[in-house]
């Protein structure tokens, strides 16, 4: 069954500390990850594709297949970093655009 | 460029009930997804609507259905609405393009509430 699991529901840090925000998945086949972030009081929005291999406010995320996981990292935490982050799925050759999402982790980002 | 809304925000409905929610996609999408955010969970793909036909649906029973309209803009419809269909409900819109790989467009969403 596909599945995206991230362990965590609450990873609390201080500002300036590193950041490593879990997610494993379970998916036959390629599959395409994402990271998608809610700001409070704001709508969900991508935050990086594995595909991009890009940096996006500082936060990489890569897709390690033999662990199957793309846990994402921050080398050092800024409090505007707290919001709470979803890791997502798609099938890489469907044209069908589902994503499956894990349940989320809340970042913490102390003073 | 206008982002992706949804009408309405709140809505409190009855077991039993109907409900029809709204969704305007962004300028240029042809793509529209539904999710189900129910709390403390990350969101669960219903359905998807590319060209005004259904190009996908998640594990969700039949009273779920949709549409899309030539303008791209798109219904969700409940019927026999049961107290687990309380959630947050998103709308997400993509651009034409590989659909797996897109980055999906959230709307703020409407929270339905069954009593």
């Amino acid at each position: 069954a596909q599945r995206v699991t991230q362990p965590e529901k609450l990873l609390s840090v201080f500002k300036g500390a590193p950041v490593e925000l879990k997610c494993n998945y379970s998916y036959s086949g390629s599959p395409e990850l994402f990271w998608y972030v809610q700001y409070s009081r704001q709508r969900l929005q991508l935050l990086l594709r594995h595909i991009s291999r890009e940096s996006i406010k500082g936060f990489t995320a890569d897709l390690n297949k033999g662990e199957t996981s793309f846990h994402l990292k921050k080398p050092f935490a800024q409090e505007e970093d707290s919001a709470m982050y979803y890791c997502a799925l798609a099938h890489g050759s469907s044209n069908t655009g589902k994503l499956i999402f894990g349940q989320g982790t809340t970042l913490q980002v102390k003073p | 460029e206008t982002g992706v809304t949804q009408s309405p925000t709140h809505l409190i409905k009855t077991r039993g009930q109907q409900v029809t929610l709204r969704c305007s996609s962004q300028s240029g999408h042809n793509t529209v997804s539904w999710y189900q955010q129910a709390l403390g969970q990350g969101p669960q793909f219903i359905f998807q609507y590319y060209r005004e036909e259904e190009n996908g649906r998640g594990n969700f029973p039949p009273r779920f259905s949709g549409l899309q309209f030539p303008n791209y803009s798109s219904e969700l419809n409940v019927n026999a609405l049961e107290l687990d269909d309380s959630a947050l409900y998103l709308c997400a819109s993509s651009p034409p393009g590989r659909a797996s790989t897109d980055t999906q467009y959230f709307g703020p969403g409407t929270r339905l509430t069954v009593l």
